[in-house]
């Protein structure tokens, strides 16, 4: 049964630590998604890959966020320094771009994260 | 990117039928119609989408409107375990981005 991988599942830091989450998308997708959701916000897109290339990230806070996938297996989302205000539960999904608007995406369970 | 509207919440028996709305009045001919829903502690899961015509699967129908501007997700015998977030959402043709709304959240009563 494929899914999406994302660890870790909760994380707790302290204001102004480094946060690395990471994801393993379905074998054989292209695309990467990652979202952040907040109970005032809703579900909001960070960044966007495909074929490993960052198509769209103008969802993501560039001074402190980044995103990368360091090979076709792993796609992370780097924190730095973190703050309060980042603490959310934070997606990782997959897809085919092949299948077009018709691209069906994956989610992951979620990394809860909670910046003290 | 065309918008989606949805009722906040709905609630619905146990072992009944559900029809979930949603409207799309600026939807454009290309644009495909989607819905996922969110499982409490989970993330968003696929249920069904559809272009113009009515679609069928395993967990849900989708009925589509003549006019495309609107459309309905039916749960046809709804357990307890449907209760979630269910968002409709339309997948532009010119991109593979999807744009969440609030979504409608569906209380099953026992």
């Amino acid at each position: 049964d494929a899914r999406v991988t994302q660890t870790p599942r909760h994380k707790v830091t302290e204001m102004g630590q480094e946060v690395t989450m990471r994801c393993q998308p379905i074998l054989g997708h292209n695309t990467v998604f990652w979202y952040r959701q907040t109970m005032m916000q809703g579900l909001e897109l960070l960044a966007y890959f495909r074929n490993r290339a960052p198509l769209d990230d103008s969802g993501m806070p560039k001074d402190r966020f980044s995103a990368e996938m360091p090979d076709a297996t792993l796609a992370t989302l780097k924190i730095q320094p973190s703050e309060p205000r980042d603490s959310a539960v934070y997606f990782c999904a997959s897809g085919l771009v092949s299948a077009g608007p018709q691209n069906i995406q994956y989610f992951g369970a979620g990394t809860r994260l909670s910046v003290l | 990117d065309a918008k989606t509207t949805q009722p906040n919440s709905m609630e619905s028996n146990e072992e009944e039928p559900v029809h979930l709305p949603c409207n799309h009045s600026t939807i454009s001919g290309t644009d495909y119609i989607h819905w996922y829903r969110q499982l409490p502690s989970q993330g968003p899961e696929y249920v069904i989408h559809g272009l113009t015509s009515n679609v069928n699967n395993r967990m849900a129908s989708l009925a589509i409107a003549e006019d495309r501007k609107s459309s309905t997700l039916i749960l046809h015998r709804a357990t307890l375990r449907d209760a979630a977030v269910y968002y409709c959402i339309l997948s532009a043709a010119s991109n593979y981005q999807l744009i969440w709304g609030a979504g409608t959240k569906l209380i099953i009563k026992p």
